[in-house]
This record gives structure tokens, C-alpha cells and sequence, in this order.
């Protein structure tokens, strides 16, 4: 049971290239979310699932996309990267229902040059 | 939109010392979840401690305890017996009782641990 796992771990772009973060987990977990963390920020959603093929977005959705095509997995995708993505990526799941926690991945930095 | 701030960047505890770390949230709902996540140095973030709003009792959770008062909108967590495993950013975090389940955080704060 790997729990939620991304791929990959570190990434340097130049800006104006793109990419795509995978986020895999194997709770068979509705929920999942995407979060940046920048220094003295916390950590902000982006977008999240509440269910294979949905997704919505959260407080900094701007330059980015993704997708829920399975349910195990959640893609985070960067057309065209700029210098202020560069930041950790978090993704976390999670059951439905107030009782359950978030499950966070080890997260995966980014570097935008 | 409710809000999370912790308003101590940093502090620091001497080893089997307590400290206790801030949170102040805003929100104008009744039905919420609070939170404190542990991130060490590796990056994972840990669940250290959950409080259901509608509760009136504390949290406890072996040495991590939390101070909930709700009609001040405030949740501290208090370390007890501090180790040098302690030593991580600290996250508060606010969820809504609805049914996106998605997390508020607030800035965090370093807690260094001295032996």
C-alpha cells in the first residue's frame, strides 16, 4: 500500500516549456486535491476531484490544468511555465466524509528558470 | 471566505519543555473542522491533531493537545514534554463542513527544539 505517491519528484523548466504532474493513489479515494506551497504562504488549493472525470478549482487556479480521467490518478498540467510556479506541489486524498482526513504525496518540487 | 493565521513565524522550545503554537481563523460558518499538520524536514505533511467545531471538548492526541475556543475563533496546539523529533513547520488548517472537504491553511510556524 503505497498510499498517495507523485511522479516525479523534482523538475527544473525552463519558462515557456510545459509539463505535467502525476499524482497517483491507491486508497481507491474520491477526493483529490492539488496544492502549492510557496515560503510564507501555506499551502493553497488549486484544483481539486470530488470524483472521476470532475474537477473544479480552488484559490490559485491560473496557468494551470487538470485532469481525472481514472480514479486512481489526478494530472496536474502546466502549458506554459513561468517563473512564479516555481513552488512544491502537493496532492492529497481523501474519502467523502467529514470524519476522514486528507492523505498528502511527498510532494514535488519545481523549478521555472 | 474564512482565513487562517498563525502569527508566530518562528519558535523555539528546549527539550521535555511545553510550547504552545497560535491559530486564529475567521470564518462566519457554525459546521467546520480545524486542523494542525506537521511538515519535518522531509516535506510530508502529518496529521498532528483534529477538532470538530461542534465539539466542546479538546482535542488530545498523546503529548499534542489543543486549546479550542470557539467564540474567540481561536486553536492553539500545545506540545508537551517537547523532543527534537518535534522540530517542523507547524500548519493550522480550516475545513468547511461541506462536501468539497477543502483545506484553509494558514502561513506555519518553525518550531526548533533544543536539546
Amino acid at each position: 500500500n503505497a498510499g498517495v505517491t507523485q511522479t516525479p519528484k523534482f523538475r527544473v523548466l525552463k519558462t515557456g516549456q510545459s509539463m505535467t504532474l502525476l499524482c497517483a493513489q491507491d486508497m481507491n479515494h474520491e477526493y483529490m486535491y492539488w496544492y502549492r506551497q510557496d515560503p510564507g504562504m501555506g499551502l493553497r488549493l488549486i484544483h481539486y476531484s470530488v470524483g472521476e472525470g470532475t474537477t473544479a478549482k480552488g484559490e490559485v487556479p491560473d496557468g494551470y490544468n487538470v485532469s481525472r480521467l481514472k480514479k486512481q490518478n489526478f494530472l496536474l498540467g502546466l502549458e506554459s511555465a513561468a517563473p512564479s510556479q516555481t513552488s512544491v506541489y502537493f496532492c492529497a486524498s481523501k474519502r467523502p466524509g467529514l470524519s476522514y482526513e486528507q492523505y498528502f504525496g511527498p510532494g514535488t518540487r519545481l523549478t521555472v528558470t | 471566505a474564512q482565513t487562517v493565521t498563525q502569527s508566530q513565524p518562528e519558535m523555539s522550545v528546549q527539550e521535555a519543555e511545553t510550547v504552545t503554537l497560535s491559530c486564529t481563523y475567521d470564518t462566519s460558518e457554525s459546521d467546520y473542522y480545524l486542523f494542525w499538520y506537521k511538515q519535518p524536514p522531509s516535506r510530508q505533511m502529518i496529521l498532528v491533531i483534529r477538532q470538530e467545531a461542534y465539539k466542546q471538548q479538546n482535542a488530545t492526541e498523546n503529548r499534542f493537545s489543543v486549546n479550542f475556543q470557539k467564540a474567540a475563533k481561536s486553536f492553539s496546539l500545545k506540545i508537551s514534554d517537547s523532543q527534537l523529533g518535534d522540530a517542523a513547520m507547524y500548519f493550522c488548517a480550516y475545513r468547511r463542513g461541506d462536501n468539497t472537504d477543502k483545506l484553509i491553511f494558514g502561513t506555519g510556524t518553525r518550531l526548533q527544539v533544543f536539546p
